[in-house]
């Protein structure tokens, strides 16, 4: 069974601009998680994904933004870009986000900002 | 918010049993025990999880004290491979089941 993919893995942007991430999820996962990862902060969790609709949401600015669609790929955006968005995004997919469901994480998207 | 306490840094020699111990005094009865481990820049791999008791899988095992206010993941013969930051983490249903990661333990395995 293919894994979580997550395109592209590298990216560089300039300051100001928007960029939008990519992640397939493994098939069958309706869930879809997205991470933060920094030197500074560590792993961060951004907000998760189900059946299209977002279903918990942590502690970011709203130029993070995602969605889900109906084969339950995802998107996220991050618009108006700052230096301090550099970092590794990282989606986890799982079946439904249970106590008890596994999350699988993609590679990571790397993005510098400059 | 992590609610749980890893050393920074431990060494294990190549072939010996790798014991990685994680606190989590303030875990509630319903909250499981997940362990994963970040290969340089690489996404978190999922190794294994428990409620209360002594779970084992091809990858390791994982031991929860009867109190689960702590536990310990057992790779039983580390290699080279295994040299990578483990991750252990509460999982709450009241923080809508999401992972919380830590700072986590950063395993050299030594030849």
């Amino acid at each position: 069974k293919a894994g979580v993919t997550q395109t592209p893995r590298y990216l560089i942007k300039t300051r100001g601009q928007q960029v939008t991430l990519s992640c397939s999820p493994i098939s069958g996962h309706r869930s879809v998680s997205w991470y933060q990862q920094t030197p500074g902060q560590g792993l961060q969790f951004l907000f998760e994904y189900f059946s299209e609709t977002q279903r918990n949401k942590g502690n970011f600015p709203g130029r993070f933004s995602g969605r889900q669609f109906s084969n339950s790929r995802s998107e996220m955006n991050v618009s108006t870009l700052e230096l301090g968005d550099s970092a590794l995004y990282l989606c986890a997919s799982s079946f439904g986000g249970a106590t008890t469901d596994t999350q699988y994480f993609g590679p990571g998207t790397r993005l510098t900002v400059l | 918010d992590a609610k749980t306490t890893q050393p920074t840094s431990m060494d294990c020699a190549e072939g010996r049993a790798a014991n990685l111990p994680c606190n989590h005094s303030t875990i509630s009865g319903n909250e499981y025990v997940y362990w994963y481990r970040q290969i340089h820049s690489q996404g978190p791999q999922y190794i294994i999880h428990g409620l209360k008791n002594n779970e084992t899988n091809e990858m390791a095992s994982l031991i929860i004290t009867e109190d689960r206010k702590s536990s310990t993941l057992i790779l039983p013969h580390a290699t080279l491979r295994d040299t990578a930051v483990y991750y252990c983490i509460v999982r709450a249903s009241n923080t809508g089941n999401q992972f919380y990661f830590g700072t986590g333990t950063s395993l050299t395995v030594i030849p």
